[in-house]
């Protein structure tokens, strides 16, 4: 298994508080992804780094930053959560030397519940 | 834009039938392809992935694709249903040539096995 570390687990907080959600990886793979997973709506890109200081917006980036000051980590920030930011995030990474052919490799995921 | 439809948000099957999982894809550059198989409360894994080599393509746990260009798809099968099977299961497309960033998801199908 990839080495991907996403904490906390198992998040509750109330609207209007700030919140990170922290991704490790032990892999050192250059490129590093946030995704929420909500039914009905698959998975859905937040945001993604292509190395340190290197960062862009996915599809649902709305609400949400990152950063990534060192190649092994990966920290998603809720400025201010809402409850449709209730859902379930994971990191993956990709290994650019596989090959090129853009396989992710998850974490086990960190739900987070905004009341 | 690369895009993913998966056909039916749950299929059920009796243990030891077929198994087909349907997905159709929209790319306007070559598709990398790809399922992931999702556990209870679990991240997601790697079933197998088409990267323009085979156009059939095995994968874990005796699922099998089909890469059929004309068809623009990339159903998944396996000849006989086991209880372990049951997951949430999901269709991925490279989001662009470069792969950088990342994969676009199907919004899943849940496989249901009836004892």
């Amino acid at each position: 298994d990839a080495g991907i570390t996403q904490s906390p687990r198992h998040k509750v907080t109330e609207t209007g508080t700030p919140v990170t959600l922290r991704c490790h990886q032990t892999e050192n793979h250059r490129y590093m992804y946030w995704y929420r997973q909500d039914p009905g709506h698959g998975l859905r890109l937040i945001h993604y780094s292509y190395g340190v200081k290197d960062t862009d917006k996915g599809e649902v980036s709305d609400g949400y930053s990152v950063s990534r000051s060192k190649t092994e980590d990966f920290l998603l920030t809720l400025e201010s959560a809402t409850s449709s930011q209730t859902s379930v995030y994971f990191c993956a990474i990709s290994d650019t030397t596989s090959g090129g052919t853009g396989e992710l490799f998850f974490g086990e995921g960190s739900r987070l519940t905004v009341l | 834009a690369q895009s993913v439809t998966q056909l039916g948000s749950h299929v059920s099957v009796s243990e030891g039938a077929l198994v087909l999982l349907r997905c159709n894809y929209s790319s306007s550059v070559p598709p990398y392809l790809f399922w992931y198989v999702q556990y209870p409360n679990q991240g997601l894994q790697l079933l197998l992935k088409y990267t323009s080599a085979a156009t059939l393509v095995k994968g874990i746990n005796g699922f099998e694709a089909e890469f059929k260009k004309s068809e623009t798809s990339f159903h998944l099968t396996k000849p006989s249903a086991h209880m372990s099977d049951a997951a949430e299961y999901f269709c991925a497309v490279r989001t662009s040539g470069g792969g950088a960033d990342g994969l676009t998801f199907g919004k899943g199908t849940h496989l249901i096995i009836q004892p």
